[in-house]
C-alpha cells in the first residue's frame, strides 16, 4: 500500500533562514508525489509534484523538492522563508490503481518567526 | 482560474439528522472526490467516482454514507443519520483526464454535530 511520513508535526525557522519540511514515501511501483499547503479555514493548494524527470522540482510561492529515491524521500525547500509561508504542509502520495486517490501524510505545521 | 465550490460552507445539525453537501468541480474533470479533516489533522480519503460510480471508498465511508452525480455538474455527499464524530471539515476534490494530474480543492464544508 502507498503511504508516506511526514516526521514533523512543526517547524520553526527564522525569517530570510532557509526552510526543510521532510517526506519520506513507501510504495509500490513509480512513486508520484505531491506537496500541499492549507492556510487557516482554506481548502489545500498544489505547490508542486514529482512524477518523472529531473529530481529536483520547482513550484509555487519559490517552493522547490527534491526527489531521493535510494533514501525514499522528497522533502520540502525553500532558501529563504517568509513570515507568509507559515501554514500546514502535506506530503501526498498518488495511488495509481482504481480511481487515482490521493492519500496524504500527517501534516507539518511551519511557523516562520519575524 | 477554474475552481471547484462546495456549499454550505458551515453546517450544524442535530445527531440523527441527514445531511447531504454539495460539491460543484471544475467542468472537464474526470475524477471526483471527498475527504474529510478532523480539527485541522489529517486529510482522510472518503471516496473516489468516476464515470458515474463509485471507484474506491474507504473504511470510514459506510453504509451512512452516499454519493451521487445526479446532473452531471453537482457532486453531493449524503451522510444518512450523523454522529458526533461525523463533525469535521469535508472537502471535494477533482482531477481531470490523467491520473497524474494535481488535486483541485473546494474551500470545504464544516460539519458541527450537536
Amino acid at each position: 500500500a502507498q503511504s508516506v511520513a511526514q516526521p514533523e508535526d512543526q517547524v520553526n525557522v527564522a525569517e530570510g533562514n532557509p526552510l526543510t519540511v521532510k517526506c519520506t514515501y513507501s510504495v509500490s511501483g513509480n512513486p508520484y508525489l505531491f506537496w500541499y499547503v492549507q492556510y487557516p479555514n482554506r481548502g489545500l493548494q498544489f505547490l508542486l509534484k514529482y512524477i518523472t524527470g529531473d529530481n529536483l522540482v520547482k513550484g509555487s510561492y519559490g517552493f522547490e523538492a527534491e526527489f531521493n529515491k535510494s533514501q525514499t524521500s522528497f522533502h520540502l525547500k525553500k532558501p529563504s522563508a517568509l513570515v507568509s509561508d507559515s501554514a500546514l504542509y502535506f506530503c501526498a502520495v498518488r495511488d495509481m490503481t482504481g480511481g487515482f486517490k490521493t492519500i496524504f501524510g500527517a501534516g507539518t505545521r511551519l511557523f516562520v518567526k519575524a | 482560474e477554474p475552481e471547484v465550490t462546495q456549499t454550505p460552507s458551515h453546517q450544524v445539525t442535530q445527531m440523527g439528522q441527514e445531511v447531504i453537501l454539495r460539491c460543484v468541480p471544475i467542468s472537464n474533470h474526470l475524477y471526483f472526490y471527498w475527504y474529510r479533516q478532523i480539527l485541522g489533522q489529517k486529510v482522510e480519503f472518503l471516496v473516489s467516482f468516476y464515470n458515474n460510480e463509485i471507484s474506491e471508498k474507504s473504511e470510514i465511508f459506510d453504509d451512512q454514507f452516499s454519493v451521487e452525480r445526479p446532473d452531471g455538474s453537482n457532486f453531493t455527499l449524503k451522510i444518512r443519520s450523523t454522529k458526533l464524530e461525523d463533525s469535521a471539515m469535508y472537502f471535494c476534490a477533482s482531477i481531470g483526464g490523467a491520473g497524474t494530474g494535481e488535486l483541485f480543492f473546494g474551500e470545504g464544508s464544516r460539519l458541527t454535530v450537536l
